[in-house]
């Protein structure tokens, strides 16, 4: 059964600490991607990555940092320079033809206090 | 700077009726819409898609409608169902034949369907 797997589901940090979100997909997709969610917000980009060992900067990268070794995979380090680090974080990948939609893993709710 | 403008936070309808969810661009550069169905807590689904080569797309009882000279899509939902209660968002992306492919997102319209 394909499909994109974050996890944990929920997961709870100190200010100050770094902490890594699991992405992994087997749908054979080249592309992944970071969202984050707040309320009100909507959908912001983080970072993206179109091939293995490469990836580019989205909209709000500051103080988060990703790596993508494996297509499968692409995890995301929430570091202690993010200023606002809690919030709804998204996975999403796709093929890398013209226009394919993303298709999203279920989230990770990151809360530090 | 938005470029994807969702202006209805939410939007109530009575089952059975339509619901109608519009959004607004500004970049007139955009050349692929779409939408996205999202439940509390889990990430969003692909509803439907609408390239700017086209003005009406359809997929049972989802429709979507571009105006690019108003910079405008709406989706239409008919009939409405209690199950369509969720959050909304409109997507948009350049031109990019697959290198550099990223959506731009509403801030989303949240959408509940009375019983």
């Amino acid at each position: 059964d394909g499909g994109i797997t974050q996890s944990p589901k929920y997961l709870f940090r100190k200010e100050g600490q770094n902490v890594t979100l699991s992405c992994e997909q087997n749908l054979n997709h080249d592309a992944m991607y970071w969202y984050r969610q707040d309320p009100g917000q909507g959908l912001r980009l983080i970072y993206y990555s179109q091939i293995v060992n490469d990836f580019q900067k989205g909209d709000i990268a500051e103080g988060y940092s990703v790596s993508r070794e494996k297509k499968e995979s692409f995890p995301l380090t929430v570091t202690s320079a993010q200023k606002n680090p809690t919030a709804f974080y998204l996975c999403a990948s796709h093929l890398s033809s013209y226009n394919s939609p993303l298709h999203f893993g279920n989230g990770t709710r990151l809360t530090v206090t | 700077d938005q470029q994807v403008k969702q202006n209805s936070p939410s939007l109530s309808v009575q089952e059975g009726r339509i619901s109608i969810l519009n959004c607004d661009y500004t970049n007139s550069m955009f050349d692929y819409f779409l939408w996205y169905k999202k439940y509390p807590a889990e990430g969003p689904t692909f509803l439907i898609s609408i390239s700017s080569i086209k003005d009406k797309n359809e997929d049972g009882r989802f429709t979507v409608f571009l105006n690019k000279s108003a910079k405008h899509l709406s989706l239409h939902i008919v009939p409405s169902q209690p199950g369509d209660s969720a959050v909304y968002f409109c997507a948009a992306s350049l031109p990019s034949g697959g290198s550099n492919y990223k959506l731009t997102f509403g801030k989303g319209t949240l959408l509940t369907v009375n019983p």
